[in-house]
């Protein structure tokens, strides 16, 4: 199956500075990638849509200027956390589709702690 | 818009006995639905899909699920727990099978 690599897979940071988050298609091209958060013992929660040489697109009350998105070549989409809070501590997961597959291929996941 | 229901957000067997994970979906098109397992501080691991055709659909480690148009469910199975089964389980849909929304999840807890 294809690849997805998310980096780093842990990190702590103070208040205040900010954090890049790495997903790369390993073996295919993905044009798309999606970004979610998932909080201890809940769910996933899709926090937007990354494209490939254009703007991602957020979903509802999440702050783009806060999760700056980029997706600047068709095997790489960052996530940065600016400004980071505790609250802000958290499970992010990238995934990426792939044509022919009927599912997205997801990252190992990065584990956020700001303290 | 599709959403996913997990009912029961911990779900406790024994070793040897039967695992049933609820999932029911709401999806304004033919949905994609998927199981997905995640351990610890891990990403998830596809169980098992489905797309079309063969409404039961066997998955890894022993899993399998059954799709029911007409209950929208998509219930998760295994005929024997073992230990190594315990983790958090998601359902999840997809109207396209790349942008997925997701239940939110049930632990597996297996007692020996």
């Amino acid at each position: 199956g294809a690849v997805v690599s998310q980096h780093p897979s842990r990190v702590i940071c103070k208040s205040g500075t900010s954090v890049k988050i790495e997903c790369r298609s390993l073996d295919f091209q993905a044009t798309t990638m999606f970004w979610y958060r998932q909080f201890p013992k809940q769910s996933l929660m899709l926090m937007a849509t990354s494209n490939e040489g254009s703007k991602a697109t957020y979903e509802q009350g999440v702050e783009k200027d806060k999760f700056l998105i980029n997706h600047a070549s068709l095997t790489l989409s960052t996530l940065t956390v600016t400004s980071a809070h505790p609250e802000d501590s958290s499970f992010y997961i990238c995934s990426a589709p792939v044509r022919a597959h009927t599912e997205a291929f997801f990252g190992q996941g990065t584990r956020l702690t700001v303290v | 818009a599709q959403s996913v229901t997990q009912l029961g957000s911990h779900v406790s067997v024994s070793e040897g006995a039967l695992v049933l994970l609820r999932c029911n979906y709401s999806s304004s098109v033919p949905p994609y639905l998927f199981w997905y397992v995640q351990y610890p501080n891990q990403g998830l691991q596809l169980l098992l899909k489905y797309t079309t055709g063969a409404t039961l659909v066997k998955g890894i480690n022993g899993f399998e699920a059954e799709f029911k148009k007409s209950e929208t469910s998509f219930h998760l199975t295994k005929p024997s727990a073992h230990m190594s089964d315990a983790a958090e389980y998601f359902c999840a849909v997809s109207d396209r099978g790349n942008d997925m929304r997701f239940g939110a999840g049930t632990r597996l807890t297996v007692k020996p």
